[in-house]
């Protein structure tokens, strides 16, 4: 089986602007959870959506937006670019029974740099 | 607000020895998950644990949750330089939402 795949791997953007970035997930996954990490915060969960609604959301401000299509693959955008936005975003898929999410697997990730 | 404390944050050791890194908390789990992040990677999925007092072995990793099902350890013996990055535990509440450690950043010297 393919693994979660994301795009893009590296994104400069500057202050002010917005980015969407691309996660597909493992095939038959059908929840695909983001987070965001930076060296002084560590790992920070974003939201999880599943069959295209979102299930969880973590403690980001509206900037941070997201969506799941019918073939689980999902986006997230953030808006009017900050430079603390700076991190490495991370998407990952789960195998879900009864609606329980289990492990997660992760892709490679994408680096923003906000300038 | 639900804390997985991991411990010690940092740790660099020389190859061959042994290590043991820690995941506590005051809250229960469900299940609870080891993961290895390499640098400019996302986090891999070692094992997960699901039964209080369980252990699980990996080659030369071993993996116990806490018999209250609150906390966990890794331990690693004759630690080698492959074994270098950065280690996260995620606990799972009875909400099914994972809670992270901070993570424990490993360099295992040659």
């Amino acid at each position: 089986k393919a693994g979660v795949t994301q795009t893009p791997r590296y994104l400069i953007k500057t202050r002010g602007q917005q980015v969407t970035l691309s996660c597909s997930p493992i095939s038959g996954h059908r929840s695909v959870s983001w987070y965001q990490q930076t060296p002084g915060q560590g790992l920070q969960f974003l939201f999880e959506y599943f069959s295209e609604t979102q299930r969880n959301k973590g403690n980001f401000p509206g900037r941070f937006s997201g969506r799941q299509f019918s073939n689980s693959r999902s986006e997230m955008n953030v808006s009017t670019l900050e430079l603390g936005d700076s991190a490495l975003y991370l998407c990952a898929s789960s195998s879900t029974l009864s609606g329980v999410s289990y492990e997660q697997y992760f892709g490679p990730g994408t680096r923003l740099t906000v300038t | 607000t639900q804390l997985l404390e991991q411990s010690p944050q940092f740790l660099s050791i020389q190859e061959g020895e042994n290590l043991t890194v820690y995941c506590n908390s005051s809250s229960v789990f469900s299940s609870l998950q080891w993961y290895r992040q390499e640098p400019g990677e996302g986090p891999v999925l070692l094992v997960t644990v699901v039964t209080g007092g369980e252990v699980k072995k990996l080659k030369r990793l071993t993996f116990q949750f806490g018999d209250a099902r609150k906390d966990s350890s890794l331990h690693i013996t004759a630690a080698q330089p492959g074994d270098t990055g950065l280690y996260l535990c995620a606990g799972q509440d009875s909400n099914y939402q994972l809670i992270w450690g901070a993570g424990t950043k490993l360099i295992i010297k040659p």
